[in-house]
């Protein structure tokens, strides 16, 4: 079966410093992967999405960057943080080739960042 | 530019009421719509999907939903509530996206979910 991991499940990092945040997937193959971003009472936003090694796409411009080094792995970073950089990051991932419109996303456990 | 409205930002019912979590979007093409649920402490998890077929859904734990096109909506609801019921919910809309194989999921804002014992 299908598993998701992310770490580490929280951080506290002071502004200005680096962000690495790691998102594995097993089970499947060629995975579309997913980085959002959910602040208290606003919901789920996305930020990247990719659909391929190496293919990122940036929904929102900001401070933050993805990479894809390997098929299952995607990475979220930053160099420097933000204040706002706050927030609870989640990676998901769905099926490859569904259609573009039968996409089920599957949720990690998600890393609280708070940025001091 | 799409979105998705869930007008309930806290809900709190007493166990064995009727749930009705309201959710709305702005689309005029074809939508899928989905229910995510996150229980304290745990994973985002589906709590059940529209396709296409029978505009009312059933889901895990007794949840069911309806899709009524004319009124973009999708609520959710459960005929009697448990404790074990309390969690975030969390309407979603999967929209056709502009890559091959990917699409974009727009979700609510979600609707924080209390059950009093």
């Amino acid at each position: 079966s299908q598993t998701i991991h992310q770490w580490p499940a929280t951080l506290v990092q002071p502004v200005g410093s680096p962000l690495s945040l790691e998102c594995t997937v097993e089970g499947t193959s060629n995975p579309n992967l997913y980085w959002y971003r959910q602040a208290a009472g606003r919901g789920l936003q996305l930020l990247f999405y990719s659909v391929g090694i190496g293919q990122i796409s940036s929904e929102v411009p900001q401070n933050l960057s993805a990479s894809r080094p390997q098929d299952r792995q995607f990475i979220l970073s930053s160099k420097k943080l933000l204040l706002s950089d706050s927030g609870f990051y989640l990676c998901a991932w769905s099926e490859p080739y569904q259609g573009a419109s039968k996409n089920i996303q599957y949720f990690g456990a998600g890393t609280r960042l708070s940025v001091l | 530019a799409q979105s998705v409205s869930q007008h309930n930002h806290h809900v709190i019912l007493s166990e064995a009421a009727s749930l009705e979590l309201g959710c709305n979007y702005s689309y005029g093409g074809t939508v899928n719509l989905f229910w995510y649920v996150q229980y304290p402490g745990q994973h985002l998890q589906l709590l059940l999907k529209y396709f296409s077929g029978d505009p009312l859904v059933k889901g895990i734990k007794g949840f069911e939903a309806e899709f009524i096109k004319s009124k973009f909506s999708f609520n959710l609801r459960k005929p009697s509530v448990q404790w074990s019921d309390t969690a975030e919910y969390f309407c979603a809309v999967n929209l056709p996206y502009r890559s091959s194989s990917a699409s974009k999921i727009i979700f609510g804002s979600g609707t924080r979910l209390s059950i009093r014992p």
